[in-house]
């Protein structure tokens, strides 16, 4: 089946520095990758939807500049955390479509200190 | 209108005994309802899902149950095991074009099974 491959798992980073997170389509081309995020005990919550070689759509309350999204190739996408903050820990997850549904990361445990 | 309304917060079974999950959804243009299983520190990966077109579809020992009419759909797991345990989400979303749009997920139900 299809597999989206995400990287790294788990990072902690430094307040202020920038983190980034890559995600790739292994066996399938994705048009469109889904970013999301997950607070513990708590549902996902998509950020923005990103579109081969155009620019992200962001859901309302997601600042544009703090989470930079690159989807340049069909088969990559990455998500950049900009000058990140102790309130920017959490739990990122990508997923793409493919004919037979969503196929989802494996998540990126962001934590800043 | 793009809400999904997932029941109850968290669920504990006996081994062997019948887990359901209920989900309600308001938006009638959602035509794709999947069924996601999450374990800590992973991401969601699917169980099962259906299209409104029929009113159940069965894969093993998960169950899904559509009723469109009434906008709700739900999960059952037969013969509930330890294994089983872990965080499930329903979703929805609708078509655009010849892709899929973005998934509205439900809160999510904790689900333990006691051996």
């Amino acid at each position: 089946g299809a597999v989206v491959s995400q990287h790294p798992s788990r990072v902690i980073c430094k307040s202020g520095t920038s983190v980034k997170i890559e995600c790739r389509s292994l066996d399938f081309q994705a048009t469109t990758m889904f970013w999301y995020r997950q607070f513990p005990k708590q549902s996902l919550m998509l950020m923005a939807t990103s579109n081969e070689g155009s620019k992200a759509t962001y859901e309302q309350g997601v600042e544009k500049d703090k989470f930079l999204i690159n989807h340049a190739s069909l088969t990559l996408s990455t998500l950049t955390v900009t000058s990140a903050h102790p309130e920017d820990s959490s739990f990122y997850i990508c997923s793409a479509w493919d004919r037979g549904g969503y196929t989802f990361g494996s998540g990126t445990r962001l934590t800043v200190v | 209108q793009q809400q999904v309304k997932q029941s109850p917060q968290s669920l504990i079974v006996q081994k062997g005994g019948i887990s359901i999950i209920n989900c309600a959804y308001e938006n009638t243009a959602f035509d794709y309802f999947p069924w996601y299983q999450q374990f800590p520190g992973k991401g969601p990966a699917l169980l099962i899902a259906i299209r409104p077109d029929v009113s159940e579809k069965k894969e093993g020992r998960f169950t899904i149950s559509f009723n469109k009419s009434a906008k709700q759909f739900s999960l059952h797991i037969m013969d509930s095991q330890p294994g089983d345990s872990a965080t499930y989400f329903c979703a929805a979303s609708k078509a655009g074009g010849t892709s899929y749009g973005k998934l509205t997920f439900g809160q999510g139900t904790i689900l333990t099974v006691h051996p």
